[in-house]
């Protein structure tokens, strides 16, 4: 099976400009989580959907936001860009979502570098 | 909320000597404990995982520990060589459904 990908592989904004970056999950998983990664702060969660319903969120402002489609890709948006977002963006994906505290092995894409200037 | 810690946040060690890397979690809920190594401009890569039925899991050169008691796992490389040389992170599923990594560990194999 093909990995997880995700569009584009790099990109450069400036500070106020909106971004949307794309994720395909491993054929036959229905769940997608997107991560940031920054140099010292690791992994954060940022949400995870689940047949076309965000399922779960972690602590980012309103700014960021996603969505998912019926073939399972995701999108993922941040408007009104701070030089604070430049950042690894990775997307992980699961056969199954994780439910009642039981964790399913997530997947990751290359990810989205985007750099804020 | 849930935390995961992991230390140290740099290690060095001799090739063919053992790595050991460190992690507790905060939420007694946690029962599913993966790991990832991440080389330079790649994506992190499951290497092995463990869930809280189970006290020790070995693949090769990798295993993992879990004392749930205590609330900690760790990561054990043994015989290491220089393609070891990465970013290594612990990740711990909590009560609310979601995957909690630690900071991660530069673990680098000197020659």
């Amino acid at each position: 099976k093909a990995g997880v990908t995700q569009t584009p592989r790099y990109l450069i904004k400036t500070r106020g400009q909106q971004v949307t970056l794309s994720c395909s999950p491993i054929s036959g998983h229905r769940s997608v989580s997107w991560y940031q990664q920054t140099p010292g702060q690791g992994l954060q969660f940022l949400f995870e959907y689940f047949s076309e319903t965000q399922r779960n969120k972690g602590n980012f402002p309103g700014r960021f936001s996603g969505r998912q489609f019926s073939n399972s890709r995701s999108e993922m948006n941040v408007s009104t860009l701070e030089l604070g977002d430049s950042a690894l963006y990775l997307c992980a994906s699961s056969p199954k979502r994780t439910s009642g505290g039981i964790g399913e092995t997530q997947y990751f894409g290359p990810g989205t570098r985007l750099l804020v200037l | 909320g849930e935390n995961v810690e992991q230390h140290p946040s740099t290690l060095s060690v001799q090739e063919g000597d053992s790595a050991v890397i460190k992690c507790t979690y905060s939420d007694s809920a946690s029962n599913y404990f993966p790991w990832y190594k991440q080389e330079l401009g790649k994506r992190p890569q499951l290497i092995i995982d463990i869930r809280s039925n189970v006290g020790e899991k070995k693949d090769q050169r990798i295993a993992v520990t879990l004392n749930k008691t205590a609330k900690h796992f760790s990561l054990h490389i043994t015989e290491t060589q220089p393609e070891d040389s990465a970013v290594y992170f612990c990740a711990a599923s909590s009560r609310d459904d979601k995957i909690i990594f630690g900071k991660g560990t530069r673990l680098h194999i000197l020659p």
